[in-house]
């Protein structure tokens, strides 16, 4: 079945820190990416998306390359900050009528000054 | 712009009594989901509906869970009688339509309500 799965947390990094949480899916057809943010006591919030094969979704410093032959979605950020603290969820979206977002369980990360 | 408003934020309540929760999405969006998030997971489809109409329910609890958006914008999730189990956050997002255009896969979330059955 449709599935997500993602590294295991909690990451605990130092400022400026190398970012990667690795993420791979399990889908039927050609589906859309996500990685959605949640800071503490807030919703979650789209952080990237990338559509289609080799797409790169980028926003805030954050990266990610939709990898169609390994069907993964790698999150990286070249040097962290406090304020990236959070979880992290890799998603995806099935196409063809059911639009469903189907989620990873999540990875916490915290980034220490 | 407001976002998605959910309420209650927070709600505490014995086992077997009933509750619920409200959502209002985001003006124009016609997709609109419930998920439920328990403790150090992802996010679980509940139900979706295109305006008015639940066009996936299949992982809603049938027994005890109900939904409705009669008008086709705010929703109610209601559960009767609460379980232990059903502790988690229960999610409101909303999204345009499929077809509607590069924002209509991206679906746009609300703060949550956290429920606490005792």
């Amino acid at each position: 079945g449709n599935s997500v799965t993602q590294m295991e947390g909690p990451v605990t990094l130092s400022e400026e820190a190398f970012l990667t949480i690795n993420c791979t899916y399990t889908a039927t057809g050609y589906p859309s990416l996500f990685w959605y943010v949640q800071y503490p006591g807030e919703g979650l919030q789209l952080l990237l998306k990338a559509t289609k094969a080799d797409d790169k979704g980028s926003n805030k410093g954050f990266e990610a390359t939709y990898r169609k032959e390994t069907t993964s979605f790698h999150l990286e950020k070249g040097s962290v900050q406090v304020s990236d603290s959070a979880v992290y969820f890799c998603a995806f979206i099935t196409q063809g009528g059911s639009e469903k977002l189907v989620f990873g369980k999540g990875t916490k990360l915290t980034v220490n000054p | 712009e407001a976002g998605v408003v959910q309420s209650p934020r927070y709600k505490i309540i014995e086992k077997k009594q009933p509750v619920a929760f409200w959502c209002n999405p985001i003006s124009g969006h016609n997709t609109l989901y419930w998920y439920r998030q328990n403790l150090g997971q992802g996010p679980e489809l509940l139900i979706r509906y295109e305006n008015e109409e639940a066009v996936d329910d299949s992982q809603l609890p049938k027994d005890r869970f109900s939904a409705e958006r009669l008008k086709g914008v705010d929703s109610t999730l209601k559960i009767q009688p609460a379980e232990l189990g059903d502790s988690a956050v229960y999610l409101c997002a909303s999204s345009l339509a499929p077809g509607q255009g590069f924002g209509a896969n991206v679906l746009t979330f609300g703060a949550g309500s956290r429920l606490t059955v005792l």
